[in-house]
């Protein structure tokens, strides 16, 4: 069975930092490309970031572009992001998601980790 | 990169059929046959239910339907039950990644 697990939110000051954990199990994680999905408190889904299986391609939203970072330890069934320069816009639950190869589309989910900027 | 409309809320009653719009454009929705959708239960994650526009994936029921129709995608729910009271979510792959909408709280009356 298919379970990702994140970690690493919590309360951080405007301009701080933060990094998420993805620990994922259950299926190959090499093989897969994965992703950050946001949703602030009461809004809607918001695509954050991807990565290719071997890490050589990522993708960005503008919103965070030059302030936050995917990356994955492949040998570590883990995915990370590093997130620089928070904004109080920036809070929000982070899911880690599974991109469905070929399908364009998230498969699995897991449980997210709520980030919150405020002074 | 503004996000998919939907409209805020639909409802129905056991039994009933509701239909959620989904419009984008044709750099988004219009362009690409990667129209997925998912549901999301209060305080859950999300799960997905549609993809590739009118696909069901397994576990599914078929209950739940998707097309498309230009730049505006629909997802239809037959038979409603009460446990079909969630929030819906489209998306649609944009080149780097997808792009979601405001999502639609379906109400089963």
């Amino acid at each position: 069975e298919v379970h990702l697990v994140e970690s690493g939110g919590g309360l951080v000051h405007p301009g701080g930092s933060l990094r998420l954990s993805c620990a994922a199990s259950g299926f190959t994680f090499s093989s897969y490309w994965m992703s950050w999905v946001r949703q602030a408190p009461g809004k809607g889904l918001e695509w954050v970031a991807n990565i290719k299986q071997d890490g050589s391609q990522k993708n960005y939203v503008d919103s965070v572009k030059g302030r936050f970072t995917i990356s994955r330890d492949n040998a570590k069934n883990s995915l990370y992001l590093q997130m620089n320069s928070l904004r109080a816009e920036d809070t929000a639950v982070y899911y880690c998601a599974r991109d469905w190869p070929g399908h364009s589309a998230y498969d699995s989910w897991g449980q997210g980790t709520l980030v919150t900027v405020s002074s | 990169q503004s996000a998919l409309t939907q409209p805020p809320s639909a409802s129905g009653s056991p039994g009933q059929s509701v239909t959620i719009s989904c419009t984008g454009t044709s750099s988004d929705v219009g362009g690409y046959n990667y129209v997925s959708w998912y549901q999301q239960h209060p305080g859950k994650a999300p799960k997905l239910m549609i993809y590739e526009v009118t696909k069901r994936p397994s576990g599914v029921p078929d209950r739940f339907s998707g097309s498309k129709s230009g730049n505006t995608a629909s997802l239809t729910v037959s038979g409603l039950q009460a446990e079909d009271e969630a929030d819906y979510y489209c998306s649609s792959f944009v080149g780097s990644g997808n792009r979601f909408g405001g999502g639609t709280k379906l109400t089963v009356l």
